[in-house]
């Protein structure tokens, strides 16, 4: 089974819109944390945001924020007021268990494009 | 600032040839690691390493071998390139021992077998 699944290959926005790029994971551990990296064209992978299982609020970092559905198992990146730097390749990413000695998972990712 | 380099950015090279890809992060992370990826596609991590000495195979199956002699270094071999070895490779490093234990990546090493 997938552990980290994206279902949009492809997103369009306009320019100045919100986005939102689904992510679902699957984990029976606990304790786990979930990212979300951009990758330019240019290749580089950037760290955007971070999630802990056990957080209790959403996390925010600017125009980034993660809706996160613990139930759901879901943790959906949301892009506010979006610039056409925003076009990109999106991953979402898990660590299972506690502390930094465990691997990370990536998804397929989605490719976001940003229309003026 | 991330401070993880990688060399060289794109490289060309015939069937047969031994490549080495290097990394190297500023930043004192005990952990790295390398990714394979295929452009658009999702990243499978191929070597990682906890510390100095210490090396493990990753989740996808790979021909190439690497090694941990110093913290900042984590160079990457193939011993024979061949055309399925074309690909983008990407070095990360991450600090164990601060969360959230991001991820840092590189500027990643396009690669081009003939």
């Amino acid at each position: 089974a997938q552990k980290i699944t994206q279902t949009q290959p492809g997103m369009f926005v306009q320019e100045k819109e919100a986005v939102t790029l689904d992510c679902t994971y699957d984990t029976s551990d606990p304790s786990y944390g979930l990212f979300w990296y951009k990758q330019p064209s240019s290749g580089e992978m950037i760290f955007l945001i971070y999630q802990g299982s056990y957080d209790q609020q959403n996390a925010t970092e600017g125009r980034y924020s993660l809706n996160f559905q613990k139930a759901r198992k879901s943790a959906n990146l949301v892009i506010s007021a979006s610039q056409l730097g925003d076009s990109a390749m999106y991953f979402c990413a898990m660590r299972e268990g506690p502390g930094g000695y465990q691997k990370v998972t990536f998804g397929t990712g989605t490719k976001l494009q940003v229309i003026p | 600032e991330a401070d993880i380099y990688q060399t060289p950015r794109y490289l060309v090279i015939g069937t047969g040839k031994k490549i080495t890809l290097e990394c190297s992060q500023t930043m004192g992370h005990d952990k790295m690691y390398w990714y394979q990826q295929d452009p658009g596609m999702e990243l499978h991590l191929i070597h990682y390493s906890y510390g100095v000495n210490s090396t493990e195979k990753g989740d996808l199956s790979s021909e190439s071998t690497v090694s941990r002699i110093r913290t900042e270094h984590f160079p990457l071999t193939l011993e024979s390139a061949r055309p399925s070895h074309t690909s983008q490779y990407l070095c990360a490093s991450s600090d164990g021992a601060v969360q959230p234990y991001e991820q840092y990546f590189g500027p990643g090493t396009r690669l081009t077998v003939t």
